[in-house]
């Protein structure tokens, strides 16, 4: 069974400073899609960047991208320049082919503070 | 662009009774995911439904059931309820043939009594 598992709780960060939120998964598959999405206070779940294991390129949306590292089954979110906005719960989900479910982690709580 | 809705925005059930939540997926989307997010945990995955079936399961027991309706909008049934059942309701959509992201709706919040 696939497993997804981000081991930081909590985090904060000063703001306009970078942030890497970690997770990591467990899979035997080899087609498969990694997500990071964004829930904050008002719970609306919010897809912030995704990546097809396929692809050895890290992808890059803005402010936000990632280190994928498929043979360590790695995929950290780092957030530059970290905005007020950006205080959120963020997940790591893990999809296995291009139509499954999404198995979620547990949750990285990040406050920036000004 | 109508995002993804769902219906009620917070319920309040007493123990054994029978709920109902209703999604309508984003325009141009034809699959439709329902997750329980539990205080504190992340999302977990009940069932997903294309084509007015059942397509998927998650570890949930019998008393979750679901439908789709042929303009893809889809509800959530639980019966019997349990205390434990109390959490937020996500529903996704997707589209089946296109990118496989899926879009969240703002969820119920169900509270059993």
């Amino acid at each position: 069974a696939q497993t997804v598992t981000q081991s930081q709780p909590e985090m904060s960060v000063q703001e306009a400073e970078t942030v890497t939120l970690s997770c990591t998964y467990d899979t035997s598959e080899n087609n498969y899609y990694l997500f990071w999405y964004k829930q904050p206070p008002s719970r609306q779940m919010i897809l912030v960047i995704r990546q097809e294991a396929y692809k050895q390129q890290n992808a890059t949306e803005n402010r936000f991208s990632v280190n994928f590292q498929k043979a360590a089954k790695s995929f950290s979110l780092k957030i530059s320049d970290s905005q007020l906005g950006d205080t959120a719960m963020y997940f790591c989900a893990f999809m296995w082919g291009s139509q499954g479910n999404l198995i979620f982690g547990k949750g990285t709580k990040l406050s920036v503070k000004p | 662009d109508a995002g993804v809705t769902q219906s009620p925005t917070h319920l309040i059930k007493t123990r054994g009774q029978q709920v109902t939540l209703r999604c309508s997926p984003k325009s141009g989307h034809d699959t439709v995911s329902w997750y329980q997010q539990a205080l504190g945990q992340g999302p977990q995955f009940i069932f997903q439904y294309y084509e007015e079936e059942e397509r998927q399961r998650g570890n949930f027991p019998d008393r979750f059931s679901g439908h789709q309706f042929p303009n893809y909008s889809s509800e959530l049934n639980v019966n019997a309820l349990l205390l434990g059942d109390s959490a937020l309701y996500l529903c996704a959509s997707s589209f089946d043939r296109g990118a496989y992201e899926q879009y969240f709706g703002p969820g119920t919040r169900l509270t059993v009594t």
